[in-house]
């Protein structure tokens, strides 16, 4: 019940797409879930994050889409650029764990120029 | 410039001998964590300390100790290492955790046992 499960495992988007990645949870308490990206030989960065009181947050090309029914939320990003070449993590997390975040497995996204 | 330094980047070991991963933040930040990057399985949690002299087991704790005796620095000490914890080890910290605050995380430290 504690899982977020991430799909795809990689993904590869022609320049300029749209590429999205999606994540699926279990546990209803979580209340906070944060996408982060990392670049080869560095550590993850944050890159948006959401609170399930809102369905979609949108920062420059990054959009967040969440549906609480489903218990599903999802990265998009808007006209990929090759610079968007990493992994990304979506993780989950809520109060009552000290907001200890629990994560996918990540998503490693090419963008083919 | 704030970041998070982890010492060493590379490291290859033998079975059994103690070694001690460094890491230190220059941002003031009260919370601080350890993680294991394997493929596939993510990110998992090894320890987190919420502040000196407060520390707590993440998910998979077993054949790691932490300390945290000033607010700067969260070292990661593997007693007796085994091929098993051969990864690659984030540490991270953040002024009081989210969800109000990310993660800084540092450049990562890539243990090799063998």
């Amino acid at each position: 019940q504690q899982q977020v499960k991430q799909s795809p495992q990689s993904l590869i988007v022609q320049k300029g797409g749209i590429s999205i990645i999606n994540c699926a949870y279990e546990n209803t308490a979580f209340d906070y879930f944060p996408w982060y990206q990392q670049f080869p030989g560095k550590g993850p960065a944050l890159l948006i994050a959401i609170r399930p009181d809102v369905s979609e947050k949108k920062e420059g090309r990054f959009t967040i889409s969440f549906n609480k029914s489903a218990k599903q939320f999802s990265l998009h990003i808007m006209d990929s650029q090759p610079g968007d070449s990493a992994t990304y993590f979506c993780a989950a997390s809520f109060l009552h764990s000290n907001y200890q975040l629990i994560w996918g497995a990540g998503t490693k996204l090419i963008i083919k120029p | 410039e704030a970041q998070v330094t982890q010492n060493p980047r590379y490291l290859i070991t033998v079975t059994g001998k103690k070694l001690t991963v460094t890491c230190s933040q220059n941002m003031n930040h009260e919370y601080m964590s350890w993680y294991r990057q394997d493929p596939g399985l993510g990110l998992r949690q090894i320890y987190y300390s919420m502040n000196v002299e407060v520390t707590d087991k993440g998910d998979v704790p077993e054949g790691y100790k932490v300390s945290r005796k000033e607010k700067r620095n969260f070292p990661l000490i593997l007693e007796s290492p085994s091929p098993n914890q051969t990864s690659l080890y984030f540490c991270a910290s953040s002024f009081r955790g989210p969800p109000n605050y990310g993660y800084t995380f540092g450049s990562g430290t890539r243990l090799t046992v063998v």
